[in-house]
């Protein structure tokens, strides 16, 4: 069974520090990982998919990273602001199947 | 603009009074799926559809059951709620990892909803 571990589960950092959230996945055989931002209360928007083919995917401040032999992907987010303040999430697809296995996420706190 | 509606987005009832919480995509896709979100339980499975009149549990499918007549439509029903069913819920949509596309996950806004 696919388990998926986001380390720490909270973070603060001073405003312009760069930030680097963990994802860790227990199975290897994954067709693509995603990761999620959710606001407080609110629905999830997608940041960035990384196909099981692709070592990385860009997107503004926004760097994401995949290791699939090691079940390990990182999410850079630089110069970090206030408005980066909200939990985010990782999410696998297994390669047999099309069923979303997320973390807990991390909630980040981005201190004016 | 691709969009998952989800509708109420809160919802207040008493137990065991039967509700129905709708979902609507416009983006054709094949898979549909509702999660519920627990604190210190995250985002968990309950039931999905894969297409029309396909649908399977998922991994927390207890006192949930839904139906797919449409292609874009997955309405999640509670028979008889309880207060353990008291949790935010989010419908998804995406394409089939089998037509070998980015397979890019939608959310909805997701649906507050409190059982007393």
């Amino acid at each position: 069974k696919q388990e998926v571990t986001q380390i720490p589960a909270a973070l603060s950092v001073p405003e312009g520090e760069n930030l680097v959230l963990n994802c860790s996945f227990t199975d290897s055989a994954i067709y693509n990982l995603q990761w999620f931002r959710q606001d407080p209360g609110k629905g999830l928007t997608s940041l960035l998919l990384i196909q099981s083919s692709q070592r990385e995917q860009t997107s503004g401040r926004l760097n994401a990273s995949l290791d699939k032999s090691s079940g390990r992907s990182t999410l850079y987010i630089a110069a970090s602001q206030p408005g980066d303040s909200a939990t985010y999430l990782c999410a696998v697809i297994k390669a047999a199947g099309n069923k979303l296995t997320f973390g807990g996420g991390t909630r980040v706190l981005v201190k004016p | 603009e691709a969009q998952v509606t989800q509708n109420p987005r809160y919802l207040i009832t008493v137990t065991g009074k039967k509700l129905t919480v709708t979902c609507s995509q416009n983006m054709n896709h094949e898979y549909m799926s509702w999660y519920r979100q627990d604190p210190g339980l995250g985002l968990r499975q309950i039931y999905y559809s894969m297409n029309v009149e396909v649908t399977d549990k998922g991994d927390v499918p207890e006192g949930y059951k839904v139906s797919r007549k449409e292609k874009r439509n997955f309405p999640l029903i509670l028979e008889s709620p309880s207060p353990n069913q008291t949790s935010l819920y989010f419908c998804a949509s995406s394409s089939l990892v089998q037509t070998g596309t980015k397979n890019i996950q939608y959310f909805g806004a997701g649906t507050r909803l409190s059982v007393l």
